[in-house]
C-alpha cells in the first residue's frame, strides 16, 4: 500500500511569490492535514479536510489556504511568502479523521525556504 | 485549550541505556487520546502508539513501554536497551474528541534521542 507522497520534497522561492504544496494520502483516506515545523515553533496544525470540506483551521494567516480534490488529493497554497514561512510542510491522511481514528499516517514533508 | 509538554528538548545515551521520555499533558476534556510519534532525520512522523483517556493500561512493544497516568496527566516512554537505530526525535500529541479541535493534533516540542555507540 503507498504511502502519503508529499510533492515536491524541497522548493526554494523568493519573498513576495507564492507556493503550491501537493499531497496524496494513502488510497481510501478521506480525511487529509497539514501541518507546519519550524525549529522555533515546532508542528502547528494549518488545517483538515476531509471529503473536500474544511472542518478545522489553525491559527494561520489568511496567506495560508488549501484545499481538497474529490479523489482525496490536497494542496495547501501560500501566498505573499514570508521568510518566517519556511519550515518542514507536513500531510497526514487518515481513514476518518480525527480523533477516532487509529492513527495519523504523515508524508516525508515538503521543505519550503524562503529567500 | 489543549497543551502538551515535553520537558526534555535532548537525551544522549549510550547504547544498550534504558531511556525514559517524558509527556505530560493539559486538557478540560474527558475524553482524549495521547499518541507517540517517532520523526527520523528523513522528515517523515512515524506513528508509535495511540492511547484513549479511558484505557490506563500500560503497554510494552518489543523494546517499547509506555507508562499512562490520568493522576498526573502523563504518558511516559521508555526504550529498554536502546539502539544507535533508535535515534531520532519523538514527538508526544494529543487529540481531544470534541467540535472543531476534533480533527487535529496538538504536539509537544519533541524530544531529540542521540544513541551513541
Amino acid at each position: 500500500k503507498a504511502g502519503v507522497t508529499q510533492t515536491p520534497r524541497y522548493l526554494i522561492k523568493t519573498r513576495g511569490q507564492q507556493v503550491t504544496l501537493s499531497c496524496s494520502p494513502i488510497s481510501g483516506h478521506r480525511s487529509v492535514s497539514w501541518y507546519q515545523q519550524t525549529p522555533g515553533q515546532g508542528l502547528q496544525f494549518l488545517f483538515e479536510y476531509f471529503s473536500e470540506t474544511q472542518r478545522n483551521k489553525g491559527n494561520f494567516p489568511g496567506r495560508f489556504s488549501g484545499r481538497q480534490f474529490s479523489n482525496s488529493r490536497s494542496e495547501m497554497n501560500v501566498s505573499t511568502l514570508e521568510l518566517g514561512d519556511s519550515a518542514l510542510y507536513l500531510c497526514a491522511s487518515s481513514s476518518v479523521g480525527g480523533a477516532l481514528n487509529y492513527g495519523y499516517t504523515f508524508g516525508s514533508g515538503t521543505r519550503l525556504t524562503v529567500v | 485549550a489543549q497543551k502538551v509538554t515535553q520537558a526534555q528538548t535532548e537525551i544522549s545515551v549510550v547504547e544498550k541505556e534504558d531511556v525514559t521520555l517524558d509527556c505530560v499533558y493539559e486538557t478540560r476534556d474527558t475524553t482524549y487520546y495521547l499518541f507517540w510519534y517517532k520523526q527520523p532525520p528523513s522528515g517523515e512522523l512515524v506513528f508509535l502508539i495511540r492511547r484513549n483517556s479511558f484505557d490506563e493500561q500500560n503497554e510494552i512493544s518489543g523494546r517499547y513501554s509506555w507508562n499512562f497516568q490520568k493522576s498526573t496527566s502523563s504518558f511516559n516512554f521508555t526504550i529498554t536497551a536502546s539502539q544507535v537505530v533508535d535515534s531520532a526525535v519523538y514527538f508526544c500529541a494529543l487529540s481531544i474528541n470534541s467540535g472543531g479541535s476534533n480533527y487535529k493534533l496538538t504536539f509537544g516540542k519533541g524530544t531529540l534521542l542521540t544513541v551513541n555507540p
